[in-house]
């Protein structure tokens, strides 16, 4: 069965360090994947997609994520957090003709001064 | 820059009630889904729909759901009988298009809680 998995629930950093939030994918076709944004009171903003080509994909507010079929990975990166990124964020994906998304559990990211 | 926006943000209902989340989606989108998030779970898919239709549906999505696009602006989801674990964040979203590289905006979600 397709899945999504975050495997870190909690993540806590302080500002001005790097950041790398990890996902994981278990598809049998080509997947599509994303990373959605969530900060409280708001709804999910999408941060960047993958779809297929390169397999370093930017995205907005500085975030980039990296796709590696070797490890079924696709994990997303930002190089200086700032304590505005504190929220939750999300990877999903589907594959094939189907249009539902399917939602890893979320990382919720904690960002110190 | 446009948005989908939901209403009520906060519902609160009895076990066995009817309630009805109400969605606006993107005005050009075509393609209008639902999700839920049951507290500590992942975000699950319901339903989508489009031309009237409704194109998939989860088995999350019983007899109990249904969703209506009553005008040329709103998108909504009705429980006809609220149970308990019903009680959830839902989001709405929109897209343009419903192919996989189309990009799904999404609202900020009502919470339902049922008592």
């Amino acid at each position: 069965a397709q899945s999504v998995t975050q495997p870190d629930i909690h993540i806590t950093v302080s500002e001005g360090a790097s950041l790398e939030l990890r996902c994981n994918y278990s598809y049998g076709a080509t997947p599509y994947l994303f990373w959605y944004v969530q900060s409280p009171g708001q709804g999910l903003q999408l941060l960047l997609k993958y779809f297929s080509g390169d397999t370093l994909v930017q995205g907005i507010k500085g975030f980039e994520a990296e796709f590696k079929r070797s490890q079924s990975s696709f994990n997303l990166r930002k190089p200086s957090v700032h304590w505005s990124d504190a929220a939750e964020y999300f990877c999903a994906g589907f594959s094939g003709g189907y249009n539902k998304l399917i939602f890893g559990a979320g990382t919720r990211l904690a960002v110190h001064p | 820059e446009p948005e989908v926006t939901q209403t009520p943000s906060h519902q609160v209902t009895q076990m066995g009630q009817e309630v009805i989340l109400r969605c606006v989606p993107i005005s050009n989108h075509l393609y209008f889904y639902w999700y839920r998030q049951i507290l500590g779970q992942k975000v699950e898919f319901l339903v989508s729909f489009y031309n009237n239709e409704i194109s998939e549906k989860s088995e999350i999505f019983d007899d109990q759901f249904s969703v209506e696009r009553p005008d040329g602006s709103n998108f909504t989801l009705k429980i006809r009988s609220t149970k308990l674990e019903d009680s959830a964040m839902y989001f709405c979203a929109s897209s343009q298009e419903g192919i996989v590289t189309d990009t799904q905006y999404f609202g900020p979600g009502t919470r339902l809680t049922v008592l």
